[in-house]
């Protein structure tokens, strides 16, 4: 069992590019969640799905977009990178809301993000 | 919205020390309740749970007493180990689907 599995680990991008954060999860979950974590604030929620073509935004969602297309993807698209982005990114996933509730969330190994 | 406090850190121990790191939080209704931890260089995992008011959730000699009463959820732990070093993160899934709401984590580092 792969659980959640996040592409790529390390990525360095320059002030403008654009780019996808790949998110994959083998577990059938429904909710699948995007989390920023920065030193002193925690993990801060920039998106989040409860299903197949179900998106909402979090606390930070400014210059991220997602799409559910499937159960299993989650991806994370940043449109134009700027160095205030420049972050740890996690995703993560649960069986839904009974599952959120008693589980709470599987993580991801996560993807380093450097924007210069 | 629903929130979660933590105390700062970081918190620097002797191994075989007690520890506790405080966690407080508001929401509506009842929430559950969770700490989740996080070694250098990884993911986040959970640690415990508690799903209702008094439950005691517990794992590798880490406990915590959902208090409701209180709005508590402090992380103990009788005697601490140096692998034990990492950041604590308590969170909380409440009525707001889909979410699950962090607190600002807290640094343990155990010396030897």
């Amino acid at each position: 069992n792969a659980g959640v599995t996040q592409t790529p680990k390390f990525q360095v991008l320059k002030t403008g590019q654009s780019m996808t954060l790949q998110c994959a999860q083998d577990m059938n979950h429904e909710y699948m969640s995007w989390y920023r974590q920065d030193p002193g604030m925690g993990l801060r929620l920039i998106h989040y799905s409860v299903g197949a073509g179900i998106t909402d935004q979090g606390e930070v969602p400014n210059g991220y977009n997602v799409s559910r297309s499937t159960t299993e993807d989650f991806p994370l698209r940043l449109l134009s990178a700027a160095p205030s982005q420049t972050s740890v990114y996690f995703c993560a996933s649960s069986y839904g809301a009974g599952g959120l509730r008693d589980y709470g969330y599987t993580f991801g190994s996560g993807t380093r993000l450097t924007v210069v | 919205g629903d929130s979660v406090t933590q105390m700062e850190g970081p918190v620097t121990l002797s191994e075989e020390a007690f520890l506790t790191i405080n966690c407080t939080y508001t929401a509506t209704g009842y929430p559950s309740l969770f700490w989740y931890v996080q070694y250098p260089g990884e993911g986040l995992q959970l640690l415990l749970k508690a799903t209702k008011a008094d439950d005691k959730g517990s794992n590798k000699g880490f406990e915590a007493t959902y208090r409701k009463e209180t709005t508590s959820f402090h992380l103990e732990k009788g005697s601490v180990q140096v692998s034990d070093s990492a950041v604590y993160f308590c969170a909380l899934s409440g009525n707001q689907g889909g979410k699950l709401i962090f607190g600002q984590g807290t640094e343990l580092s155990v010396k030897p």
